[in-house]
């Protein structure tokens, strides 16, 4: 029972253009999300976070939606850059629990 | 500089030799956790720590053992080893369980033959 989905595998867009990745999930105990960007060879690294009490948060170029009725989350990314070219991961908490459920990542290719 | 380190970077063994692999931390973080990363699959949680001596399953921790006998370090011991456990692991460490962002270790790939 896979908790957290992003059934995107991969999305390529043009430099400069709007990346929006997305992640779905089941469990409604789930109270806050996070996404975190993984290049090759290295381990993923934090980029942005959500509490199930906003709708929205907004960091630079990157800007995360949350829709509890629909239970889904997106990333946008706004303008693309080639250095955004990585794979893209949700992970989902319940506060209180220690668990975090991660999806299966995107691979977002940014061209030049 | 705050890092996770994790060691080795690279294992190939053979089925059935116990192996250990290490994670610390130099960040004071309470919380700790093992994940393994397989294509398709995802990043999957193997056990996690809430604090020293406070460790707890996660989603696959069939194989896998653990200890958190000092707050900065928390190894991954694999006892007997099979080939479905050749897998890209991964540590990570947070400040404390709630919704703290995790800082990740680069990766352990171990292949089981």
């Amino acid at each position: 029972d896979q908790q957290v989905k992003q059934n995107s595998p991969s999305l390529s867009v043009q430099e400069g253009r709007i990346s929006i990745l997305n992640c779905d999930y089941t469990n409604s105990m789930f109270d806050y999300f996070l996404w975190y960007k993984k290049y090759p060879a290295e381990g993923p690294t934090f980029l942005i976070s959500i509490s199930s009490i906003k709708d929205k948060n907004e960091d630079g170029r990157f800007t995360v939606f949350l829709n509890k009725s629909a239970k889904h989350l997106s990333l946008h990314i706004v303008p693309s850059q080639p250095g955004d070219s990585a794979v893209y991961f949700c992970a989902a908490k319940w506060t209180n629990a220690g668990k975090s459920t991660f999806g299966d990542g995107t691979t977002l290719t940014v061209k030049p | 500089e705050a890092q996770v380190t994790q060691n080795p970077r690279y294992l190939i063994t053979v089925t059935g030799k116990k192996l250990t692999v290490t994670c610390s931390q130099n960040m004071n973080h309470e919380y700790m956790s093992w994940y393994r990363q397989d294509p398709g699959l995802g990043l999957r949680q193997i056990y996690y720590s809430m604090n020293v001596e406070v460790t707890d399953k996660g989603d696959v921790p069939e194989g896998y053992k653990v200890s958190r006998k000092e707050k900065r370090n928390f190894p991954l011991i694999l006892e007997s080893p099979s080939p479905n456990q050749t897998s890209l692991y991964f540590c990570a460490s947070s400040l404390r369980r709630d919704n703290q962002p995790q800082h990740f270790g680069d990766g352990t790939r171990l292949s089981i033959l």
